[in-house]
């Protein structure tokens, strides 16, 4: 069974400085994607970056890169440059490649980001 | 803006009434998915479908749940006996199934409060 986990309830960090969020996952399945997600308070999910399971390379979105090691089953989220607007839960996700696709979720990371 | 939409927004209703949400993805994806997020916690998938073929339903959809995808564009998930237990936000979100990747989508969330 495919199962997610986030172990920071909550994150602080000053505007301007960079923050990684933290996701550890485990699964059986040899194909899959990592993702991650922005929940503002206005509910939304916001997909922000995506790393599948044979890249080479760490995913990079704009300010948002995803810190990929797979023998550690780790996929953390590094933010650079934060914005008071990047205060919001963040979510990680795991989705198994092929046809099953139903996602899991961890339970996601408060971030606040102070002025 | 040509992203999901769901409606309604918010809705209340007292106990053991019926409600229906419905969903509208992004137009050239042919899968949609629903989700069930209570205060705290991740999204938990509910079910999919693949154009108006339904999948995959999680065990979290019980027999008082149905979702429908008639032509395979809209869809509609309907709660019948509605119990305080069902108090969530339900999420929609569509995927475009490349082989590449399945990101989802999500539309803006419907957030049921049962009294």
């Amino acid at each position: 069974a495919q199962k997610i986990t986030q172990t920071q309830p909550g994150m602080f960090v000053q505007e301007k400085e960079a923050v990684t969020l933290d996701c550890t996952y485990d699964t059986s399945d040899p194909s899959y994607g990592l993702f991650w997600y922005k929940q503002p308070s206005s509910g939304e999910m916001i997909f922000l970056i995506y790393q599948g399971s044979y890249d080479q390379q760490n995913a990079t979105e704009g300010r948002y890169s995803l810190n990929f090691q797979k023998a550690r089953k780790s996929a953390n989220l590094v933010i650079s440059a934060s914005q008071l607007g990047d205060s919001a839960m963040y979510f990680c996700a795991m989705g198994a490649r092929g046809a099953k696709n139903d996602m899991r979720f961890g339970a996601g990371t408060r971030l606040t980001v102070k002025p | 803006d040509t992203g999901v939409s769901q409606n309604p927004r918010h809705k209340i209703t007292k106990r053991g009434q019926n409600v229906t949400f419905r969903c509208d993805p992004i137009s050239e994806h042919n899968r949609l998915y629903w989700y069930r997020q209570t205060l705290g916690q991740g999204p938990e998938f509910l079910t999919y479908f693949q154009n108006e073929a339904q999948l995959e339903k999680s065990r979290l959809l019980s027999d008082r749940f149905s979702a429908e995808r008639p032509k395979g564009s809209f869809s509609t998930l309907e709660i019948q006996r509605t119990e305080q237990g069902d108090s969530a936000m339900y999420l929609c979100a569509s995927s475009p199934r490349t082989v590449e990747t399945d990101t989802q989508y999500f539309g803006p969330g419907t957030r049921l409060t049962v009294l």
